[in-house]
């Protein structure tokens, strides 16, 4: 069974504070999503990353992979309110007819005005 | 309008009482997969279905079993509900192809109470 553990598991911050929440694994995966879900709704994916050291952006936030392709990291810059969620990691590994995708169990952001 | 949809949005039902949990997508995508969701458990694949004759079990099926009714259907059902499957339920579909195959889209989610 592959682990994802994510850091840190709550975080409360300041509006307008940088902050970046930690996605680790001994697994190698064959990419690398992030989520965000708020009270109430499910789960929506903000990015995926397939490349050993790739780095997204959108908007305020950065995604980067890992160079091995174990971890991953989400960087906020200047949270707003509008942050505050439960983001969720998940990675995939592919194998011939079969299916693998492991979820994180998340860090919940609450950022305060 | 959304493009996965579930019914109910909220059930409490009494232990012992079958439940059907139902899930239906305008997206087009072929894979659709039910996961719950607990408090410091995260998320956990329940049955997934690569297409309307493929139906497969997950991490934690037992106690549960499903229908892929079309490709834009796919129902969860408990047959014998107890305590323990108290959860928020999800459905979620994603597309076929390397690139985005394992990109999931969710439902709003079923909160059932099992008492």
């Amino acid at each position: 069974t592959q682990l994802l553990e994510q850091s840190p598991q709550f975080l409360s911050i300041q509006e307008g504070e940088n902050l970046t929440v930690y996605c680790n694994s001994s697994s190698v995966f064959s990419s690398l999503q992030w989520y965000r879900q708020e009270p109430g709704e499910g789960p929506v994916l903000l990015v995926t990353v397939v490349t050993g050291g790739e780095v997204k952006k959108l908007k305020r936030l950065t995604f980067q992979f890992g160079d091995a392709r174990k971890d991953s990291s989400l960087h906020i810059t200047a949270a707003q309110p509008g942050d505050t969620g439960l983001y969720l990691c998940a990675g995939a590994t592919s194998g011939a007819g079969s299916y693998q995708l492991t979820f994180g169990k998340g860090t919940k952001l609450s950022v305060i005005p | 309008d959304a493009d996965v949809t579930q019914t109910p949005r909220n059930r409490i039902t009494k232990t012992g009482k079958r439940i059907m949990l139902e899930c239906s997508q305008t997206k087009g995508h072929d894979r659709m997969y039910w996961y719950r969701q607990d408090p410091g458990l995260g998320l956990r694949l329940i049955y997934y279905s690569f297409d309307v004759k493929d139906i497969n079990k997950g991490e934690i099926s037992d106690g549960y079993s499903v229908s892929r009714q079309a490709q834009a259907k796919f129902s969860l059902s408990l047959e014998s509900a107890i305590p323990n499957q108290t959860a928020l339920y999800f459905c979620a579909t994603s597309a076929t192809g390397t690139g985005s195959s394992y990109e999931q889209y969710f439902g709003p989610g079923t909160r059932l109470t099992v008492t």
